[in-house]
């Protein structure tokens, strides 16, 4: 199975900043990568589609990259409602995978 | 607008089994897939498997063969999980999400409580 390593496990920011979390696949998994937000008692948010696709509604502020195995969600001017858990999932082969996620406080 | 509700929590012993529903409106059920993930307690998400809702065709990840079944209702635009023999590590939240490419819009969540 593809293993996704998310880094770093948690990081620290303020309001304002930006921030660049990663995800790296065991293998190349094309351009099939999703990113989603959590926050806590919610169910995950689809935030990027195909590894740079912003899904419905989500503000320019996020912004995904990558191909084959490595790739980044970066949020520019980070404001207090984007604190939460971000994954990434990969679904270029079965068994789809998510990676283990990073959390986003407040410096 | 796209909403996928599910029901509500369960709480059960080992050994019993559980039925969770999702029930999904504003667009055709059978034009994409239905996926379960799998959140335990203060841990991260894990992807259960997907059901085809056009053939009812599911597949399984490896930890998920045997004691669960995913199901349709298809003329209720419902998807259904079934655990058998629950133990105490089916512990968890789980959740239904629309699949296309990955997945897009999910459920709240069933919270299922395994205890004696």
């Amino acid at each position: 199975e593809t293993v996704m390593t998310q880094s770093p496990t948690s990081m620290s920011t303020s309001i304002g900043e930006r921030v660049t979390l990663n995800c790296k696949a065991s293998q190349s998994v094309g351009i099939n990568v999703d990113w989603y937000q959590q926050t806590p008692g919610q169910s995950p948010k689809l935030l990027i589609y195909g590894a740079s696709n912003r899904h419905t509604g989500v503000p320019d502020r996020f912004t995904g990259s990558g191909f084959g195995r490595d790739f980044t969600l970066t949020i520019s001017n980070v404001e207090a409602e984007d604190l939460a858990v971000y994954y990434c999932l990969q679904y270029g082969s079965i068994p789809y995978t998510f990676g283990a996620g990073t959390k986003l406080e407040l410096k | 607008q796209i909403q996928l509700v599910q029901s509500g929590p369960e709480l059960k012993k080992p050994g019993e089994s559980v039925k969770i529903s999702c029930k999904a409106s504003g667009y055709t059920f059978t034009d994409y897939a239905m996926h379960w993930v799998k959140q335990a307690p203060g841990k991260g998400l894990k992807w259960m498997g997907w059901i085809n809702t056009y053939t009812g065709k599911p597949t399984y990840a490896d930890d998920f063969k045997g004691r669960f079944v995913f199901s349709l209702e298809a003329s209720a635009s419902t998807a259904n999980l079934q655990i058998s023999n629950l133990k105490n590590e089916d512990t968890a939240t789980y959740f239904c999400a629309r699949g296309v490419r990955g997945t897009d819009y999910w459920g709240q969540g069933v919270m299922v409580t395994v205890s004696s």
